[in-house]
């Protein structure tokens, strides 16, 4: 069974701050996804991937397979980022969601 | 932008009520999950289903849930006899392909409070 550890759990930044998010996972898998949960509480994907690199506007999501490791990147942030981050992961049997805890992001203006 | 629709919005409903969630995931999609999300706690999958049946489920996904495609567009979780700790949201998703390696798109969600 996969545990997925996100730190922190809480961030608290000043606008236009360099932020970033990290997740680590215990067992193989086929992809991480990176998901963002606004108050309203739906859930949109940002990011998945498997290898790499991926890059979409302010958003930088990295991942490390060997070291089982991602980090989520926001640079220049804005008060509209904040939200809960969430990583997910999906194993190599399969295609549920294994979810992390999430980071509560709160930026500040 | 196609997207996964779910009604209704909020439900509550009484211990021991049979309640339904629906689902309409994207049309092109032929993957469709059940993850539910207890406030304050992360979110869980209960359930993954394609080609009508149900491809993998977890422990939480016990004999009081249900899972069906009713029809060419609706995915539906029934809850036999709700419990106090059902009291959740529960959000339906899509994929295109299975495997692991497709973007899920999720529902909005809906709220189910169990008094």
């Amino acid at each position: 069974k996969n545990e997925v550890e996100q730190s922190p759990q809480n961030l608290t930044a000043q606008e236009g701050e360099f932020i970033t998010i990290n997740c680590s996972y215990s067992v193989g898998i086929s992809a991480l996804h990176w998901l963002q949960q606004h108050p309203g509480g739906g859930i949109v994907s940002l990011f998945m991937l498997s290898s790499g690199k991926k890059k979409h506007g302010r958003l930088i999501a990295t991942i490390n397979i060997q070291e089982k490791h991602s980090s989520l990147h926001i640079t220049a942030s804005h008060p509209r980022d904040s939200a809960v981050y969430i990583c997910a992961v999906t194993e190599t049997s399969g295609s549920r969601l294994t979810f992390g805890e999430g980071t509560q992001l709160t930026v500040n203006p | 932008e196609p997207e996964v629709t779910q009604t209704p919005s909020h439900q509550v409903t009484q211990m021991g009520q049979e309640v339904i969630l629906r689902c309409v995931p994207i049309s092109n999609h032929l993957y469709f999950y059940w993850y539910r999300q207890i406030l304050g706690q992360k979110v869980e999958f209960l359930v993954s289903f394609y080609n009508n049946e149900i491809s993998e489920k977890s422990e939480i996904f016990d004999d009081q849930f249900s899972v069906e495609r009713p029809d060419g567009s609706n995915f539906t979780l029934k809850i036999r006899s709700t419990k106090l700790e059902d009291s959740a949201m529960y959000f339906c998703a899509s994929t295109r392909q299975g495997g692991g390696t497709d973007t899920q798109y999720f529902g909005p969600g809906t709220r189910l409070t169990v008094l």
